[in-house]
Parts: C-alpha cells; structure tokens; sequence
C-alpha cells in the first residue's frame, strides 16, 4: 500500500536557526498537504499543494512539491519559539474507494525551539 | 461558532469494556474520519463515511466500530476486541481542500 515517510523525527534548534522537513511518497500523488499539531493540541491545516514543481510561501514558512509529485518540503526560516510542535505532511491519491481519494499521513516531525 | 466538537477530553475504561467516544460536527461537511494518534506515528485511518448511513473501514478498523445515522455525528465505539485502544483519538470532517479535526479524546484503558 502506499506509505508516506516523513524525515527527521525529531530537530532540535535555536531560535532563529532555519527548520526543514522533508515528504517522500512511495506513489505519485495527487496532491499534498501539510498540518501543524501543537504539544497537546490537534493537527491544524496549513496548506496544499496540487501542481508538479509547485511552490507556495506563508511568512517565515515556504512549501515545496516535487516535479515528479512523490516529495515535498517545508521550511521555515529564522525559526520563532511558537513554531514548536509537530509538522506533519499527508498525501492524497485517487481512488481508494472514496471520492475524495486517500490521504495517507507520514510520520510527523517534531520540533523543538530553544530560546 | 462552527466546528467539531468530540467529548470526553479524557476517557479512562477498565480492560473488557466497550466505549463510545463521540464527534460532532455543524460545518455541514458529508465525509467525516476518525484517526487514531499513537506517539512517534503518525494519523492511522480507522473509518471514514461519504455520507449519511454509509461508512467504510480504513487502515485499522479491527476492533472498532463507527455509525453515520446524522450528517452531524459520526460515534465511534471501541470495543473490547481492540487488544492495544489507549491512545489519542481525532474526529474530523473535511471540504474537498481542506480537513478540519476536533480537539481530540484521550483514551487510557487501565
């Protein structure tokens, strides 16, 4: 079946240092998605990403998706202490039995700030 | 104030025993989820329904079961047959875009 991998588990950085996440799909996807979940709190949606090489920026926050639509990234620049949690990203193919297509979430990475 | 509420926050069950945690949504949403949250992993798929009276098991349905009588509630039962049901449960429901979760229910099973 389809498996999203999602590298480091854990970073550890100062404030002001850059912070990077990487997704890699075993299959081609349709479209990727990343949430934030904060200590204790639920996963929140950030953004989407559809077309091949595509490229969207929030603030401090820039989201990449793969030419061959099997990888993303997200980084953030000049970290901030309340960019702590858990950065998750989710790929979604078709079909799966389900209209919306399957979102297959990886494992998520935490990221610790220290002031 | 829209949005997915799921109650109990907290949910303490004695081993053997069945437990229904609920999930209510009035974002007018037709599909609705349940993940389950495990430390280090990330959000495995239990059961999802499309819509009213219909639902599909996902990933790791084996010991839960779901109902979809309302567009608004999606319940899910954790039965007795589920050997490792401490962990944190995520209800959500979802626009063709975007998924919004609920504030999700600590089970612990003692």
């Amino acid at each position: 079946g389809q498996q999203v991998m999602q590298i480091p588990q854990y970073q550890h950085v100062q404030e002001g240092e850059d912070f990077t996440t990487y997704c890699n799909s075993s299959t081609t996807l349709s479209n990727i998605q990343w949430y934030k979940q904060r200590p204790g709190g639920h996963p929140v949606f950030l953004i989407q990403l559809v077309k091949s090489g595509e490229v969207k920026k929030q603030k401090r926050l820039t989201f990449q998706f793969g030419e061959a639509k099997k990888n993303s990234s997200l980084h953030i620049t000049a970290t901030q202490t309340t960019d702590v949690g858990t950065y998750f990203c989710a790929g979604r193919t078709r079909g799966g039995g389900t209209s919306y297509g399957k979102l297959t979430f990886g494992q998520g990475t935490i990221l610790t700030v220290h002031p | 104030d829209g949005g997915i509420t799921q109650s109990p926050k907290y949910l303490f069950r004695k081993e053997g025993q069945n437990v229904t945690l609920s999930c209510e949504q009035n974002l007018n949403h037709d599909a609705m989820y349940w993940y389950r949250q495990d430390p280090g992993q990330g959000l495995r798929l239990i059961y999802y329904s499309q819509i009213v009276n219909d639902f599909q098991k996902g990933d790791i349905a084996e010991g839960y079961s779901v109902s979809r009588e309302k567009k608004e509630s999606f319940p899910l039962t954790v039965t007795s047959a589920q050997k490792n049901p401490t962990a944190f449960y995520l209800c959500a429901s979802r626009t063709e875009e975007t998924q919004y979760f609920g504030p999700g229910t600590r089970l612990l099973v003692l």
